[in-house]
């Protein structure tokens, strides 16, 4: 069955740190990997999203992911946070055909101290 | 607003009772989930409908629950004799373009406690 793991569950780091957050999915297929981002009180956004070609990806707000096919991985990294970017961080996977239905990781709190 | 509107936000009902959720999407979007969050996990898929019709449904949607859409537009989940285990956040999503993935628009969700 397909899964996607998300390692770390909680994350504090100060301002101005580089942040990392660790992402893999179990399928053998062909996917389209998202990271999503739920700030406090709100609703759930698409921070970034890949499908195919250049495995670096950026998207809003500075954050940028890689993806490593052969380690089926999908890292959400940005250079430096800032205390806006306290929040819950999903990565998802969806099969590339049919439904384009998510499998979510369990997510990861970042605190980020001012 | 021109996002994805859920009513209501939040739901308290008695264990028994019957319960629905109202979605209304991004209106030219074709596509239309309907996820369950519980605590400290990320969504997880309960069912997908392309315009009306309801083409794929979780095995984690028992027989208490339907969903619809009935003219391709607004959706409803529906929750019957609702139990303490169903409590959860409820998220709507859309997206456009039955051919491609651009992500989902999300709704804030509607956070049901079976008391």
């Amino acid at each position: 069955a397909q899964s996607v793991s998300q390692h770390n569950h909680h994350v504090i780091l100060s301002e101005a740190a580089s942040l990392e957050l660790g992402c893999n999915y179990s399928y053998g297929g062909t996917v389209n990997l998202f990271w999503y981002v739920q700030y406090p009180g709100q609703h759930l956004q698409l921070l970034l999203k890949y499908f195919s070609g250049d495995p670096l990806v950026k998207g809003i707000k500075g954050f940028e992911a890689e993806f490593i096919k052969s380690k089926f991985s999908f890292n959400l990294r940005k250079p430096s946070v800032q205390w806006s970017d306290t929040a819950e961080y999903f990565c998802a996977v969806s099969t590339t055909s049919g439904t384009y239905k998510y499998i979510f990781g369990t997510g990861t709190r970042l605190k980020v101290l001012a | 607003d021109t996002g994805v509107s859920q009513n209501p936000r939040h739901k308290i009902t008695k264990r028994g009772q019957n319960v629905t959720f109202r979605c209304d999407p991004i209106s030219e979007h074709n596509r239309l989930y309907w996820y369950r969050q519980t605590l400290g996990q990320g969504p997880e898929f309960l069912t997908y409908f392309q315009n009306e019709a309801q083409l794929e449904k979780s095995r984690l949607l028992s027989d208490r629950f339907s969903a619809e859409r009935p003219k391709g537009s607004f959706s409803t989940l529906e929750i019957q004799r609702t139990e303490q285990g169903d409590s959860a956040m409820y998220l709507c999503a859309s997206s456009p373009n039955p051919g491609t993935d651009y992500g989902y628009t999300f709704g804030s969700g509607t956070r049901l406690t079976v008391v």
